[in-house]
């Protein structure tokens, strides 16, 4: 069936560091696929999202690529700053009747000034 | 209200009590999902609406029985929980059913069942 595997975390880094985090999927067809963000005490919120091989998508200074060859998503930050710390889901949509999100673990960051 | 909101924010309930958990999204959207969020467990999809029908039904245990009166309102009904449901409850709406179209979702009940 569909899945995401993020990498395990937590992630921490000092600021101003250089961030990924690696997700893969596996999925029949041609999926969607979004990061979501999640700060302390609050629901999900997209981060980007790509929709065709070969999309990038940014917001933020985030950035990820999806590559249909390693059926990859990874995340990427130039600069981390404090404001980042948060638990990052990779997720991909298929569409089963309706929108269906199949979400990765999560990835917890923190990062430390 | 913008967004889509979640009532109550805190629930703590026995296992014999009946409660229910109310989601209101003010976006126009027309799909409507309730997801499970458990410590170190992915986020579980727990039932989907389109149009106010529902097309998804992951399994649940039948404690839980959603209701959807409106593509505005959905309300996930709670009885005779076990403290293995405690959890942080999510709603997300979306607009229509097409596959690359985002989910926004809710702050989330934290549900505690003791």
């Amino acid at each position: 069936g569909d899945s995401v595997t993020q990498m395990e975390g937590p992630v921490t880094l000092s600021e101003e560091a250089f961030l990924t985090i690696n997700c893969t999927y596996t999925a029949t067809g041609y999926p969607s696929l979004f990061w979501y963000v999640q700060y302390p005490g609050e629901g999900l919120q997209l981060l980007l999202k790509a929709t065709k091989a070969d999309d990038k998508g940014s917001n933020k200074g985030f950035e990820a690529t999806y590559r249909k060859e390693t059926t990859s998503f990874h995340l990427e930050k130039g600069s981390v700053q404090v404001s980042d710390s948060a638990v990052y889901f990779c997720a991909l949509s298929v569409l089963q009747g309706a929108q269906k999100l199949v979400f990765g673990q999560g990835t917890r960051l923190t990062i430390n000034p | 209200e913008t967004g889509v909101t979640q009532t109550p924010r805190h629930l703590v309930m026995g296992m014999t009590n009946k409660k229910s958990l109310k989601c209101e999204q003010h976006l126009g959207h027309n799909a409507m999902y309730w997801y499970k969020q458990s410590a170190k467990k992915p986020l579980e999809l727990m039932f989907v609406y389109s149009l106010e029908e529902r097309v998804e039904n992951n399994s649940v245990p039948s404690r839980f029985s959603p209701e959807c009166p409106n593509s505005s309102h959905l309300f996930l009904h709670l009885h005779t929980l076990q403290p293995e449901d405690s959890a942080l409850y999510l709603c997300a709406s979306s607009r229509g059913p097409l596959g690359y179209n985002e989910q926004f979702f809710g702050p989330g009940t934290r549900l505690t069942v003791l």
